[in-house]
């Protein structure tokens, strides 16, 4: 089965400065395909960005970015100018080539700082 | 156009209960999927729904839940007599077809279910 890992349960950061959220992953499937989602108080999840696992280029998304380590099994998440609609609850979520659903992590509460 | 909605939005019920959760997808979405958030287990996956069929429901956590959809729209978890542990958020999300890796999920707001 695979598992997703994510270390920090908790992270603070200033106002226009950058975070970087941690995952790790474990799993035996060669294809498959990592998310970030971010969950604000309202609990609507939202998608931030994803990366399938065959392309070497790391995703980007405006202020998002993330760094893919294929052989690590790692799979952070880079916010650069943080503000403050930032501030959520951070899932790092797996998809392999089936159809099940998602499987998640435990989550990272991000705190932006005014 | 509308996103997908769920209802209740929130619920509180006795030990033993039955409850029903109603899931509205966006439409034109043939797949629905079910999830369950609490403090304990984190985000697990329940059910997914390819047009009304459920292909596989081993991730339902016991016999009392059960899933349906009719018309390829609407979906409902049912939990029968109920349980403490059953406390949690239930999110569904609906996708143009099957496979996250090829079409986003899009969540609705959920309903947190409070058995006492």
């Amino acid at each position: 089965a695979q598992t997703v890992t994510q270390s920090q349960p908790e992270m603070s950061v200033q106002e226009a400065e950058t975070v970087t959220l941690s995952c790790t992953y474990d799993t035996s499937e060669s294809d498959y395909y990592l998310f970030w989602y971010k969950q604000p108080p309202s609990r609507q999840m939202i998608l931030v960005i994803r990366q399938e696992a065959y392309k070497q280029q790391n995703a980007t998304e405006n202020r998002f970015s993330v760094n893919f380590q294929k052989a690590a099994k790692s799979f952070s998440l880079k916010i650069s100018d943080s503000q403050l609609g930032d501030a959520a609850m951070y899932f790092c979520a797996y998809s392999g080539g089936g159809a099940d659903g998602l499987t998640f992590g435990k989550g990272t509460h991000l705190i932006i700082q005014p | 156009g509308a996103g997908v909605s769920q209802s209740p939005s929130n619920k509180v019920t006795e030990k033993g209960k039955d409850v029903e959760l109603r899931c509205d997808p966006i439409s034109g979405h043939t797949a629905l999927y079910w999830y369950r958030q609490s403090l304990g287990q984190g985000l697990e996956f329940l059910i997914y729904f390819q047009g009304n069929s459920a292909p596989d429901k081993s991730g339902l956590p016991s016999d009392r839940f059960s899933a349906e959809r009719t018309g390829g729209s609407v979906s409902t978890l049912t939990i029968q007599r109920t349980q403490q542990e059953d406390s949690a958020v239930y999110l569904c999300a609906s996708s143009l077809g099957l496979a996250p890796r090829l079409y986003e999920q899009y969540f609705g707001p959920g309903t947190r279910l409070t058995v006492t």
